[in-house]
């Protein structure tokens, strides 16, 4: 399977513990994106990476959140002393970057890790 | 922040009957895409549509924009079971080599065999 993947598909935790989902894009794209989505919600843009490098963060972003993607390959987001309102899926996306195909590249989705705050 | 507002929020159809959702935004875009979601899972990217484009086909899907209205709509033609699904429109802006991609809230779409 060569699609997007992420790691782990569900995360229960206890309010106050920190954690860490992982993305595995698609080998080629260089850009990778977070986004959050709530029940009823549709995804909210996170973060997201060309390469190696954060070029864009939402205010949704607090200062517990943070990404990293330290080789341009793989990302993990890590998510520290957790709070009920984190409970979330989490979602990851990859494309490669506008002119290598076209002016705009369709973002290919993960399944999501979904969190739960207890 | 949600740029897209869908309607209906759920639609209850047929199987064979069309299905149609309505999506309205506030700004300019640079295009507008559908995205479908099952249950609990990841999205899938439909189609797309440029902001310079009114209409757009694909299989059973036909997506029109209406960049004076800020509107767009997605119509599913002959539903089948396996459409059953979320369905989300999200439209792509800015400038320069990132276009931040906003989604709505979603449709919720049911087809009963």
């Amino acid at each position: 399977d060569t699609g997007v993947s992420q790691n782990p598909r569900h995360k229960i935790t206890k309010r106050g513990q920190n954690v860490t989902f992982r993305c595995d894009p698609i080998s080629e794209h260089n850009r990778l994106y977070w986004y959050r989505q709530t029940l009823g919600q549709g995804p909210e843009f996170l973060t997201y990476f060309q390469n190696e490098a954060q070029l864009e963060k939402s205010r949704l972003l607090s200062d517990r959140f943070s990404a990293e993607r330290p080789k341009g390959s793989f990302s993990t987001l890590e998510i520290q002393r957790t709070e009920q309102g984190d409970s979330a899926m989490y979602l990851c996306a990859s494309s490669l970057e506008p002119g290598q195909a076209s002016s705009y590249n369709e973002q290919f989705f993960g399944p999501g890790t979904r969190l739960t705050v207890l | 922040s949600q740029q897209g507002e869908e309607d209906p929020q759920a639609l209850s159809i047929q199987e064979g009957e069309n299905a149609t959702m309505n999506c309205s935004y506030k700004t300019s875009i640079n295009n507008l895409q559908w995205y479908r979601q099952n249950s609990g899972r990841g999205l899938v990217h439909l189609i797309l549509i440029r902001s310079n484009e009114r209409e757009k086909h694909s299989g059973r899907l036909r997506v029109t924009l209406d960049t004076s209205k800020k509107s767009s709509s997605l119509l599913i033609t002959a539903s089948r079971a396996a459409d059953t699904a979320s369905y989300f429109c999200a439209t792509a802006a800015g400038t320069g080599g990132y276009q931040k991609v906003t989604f709505g809230i979603g449709t919720k779409l049911q087809v009963i065999p």
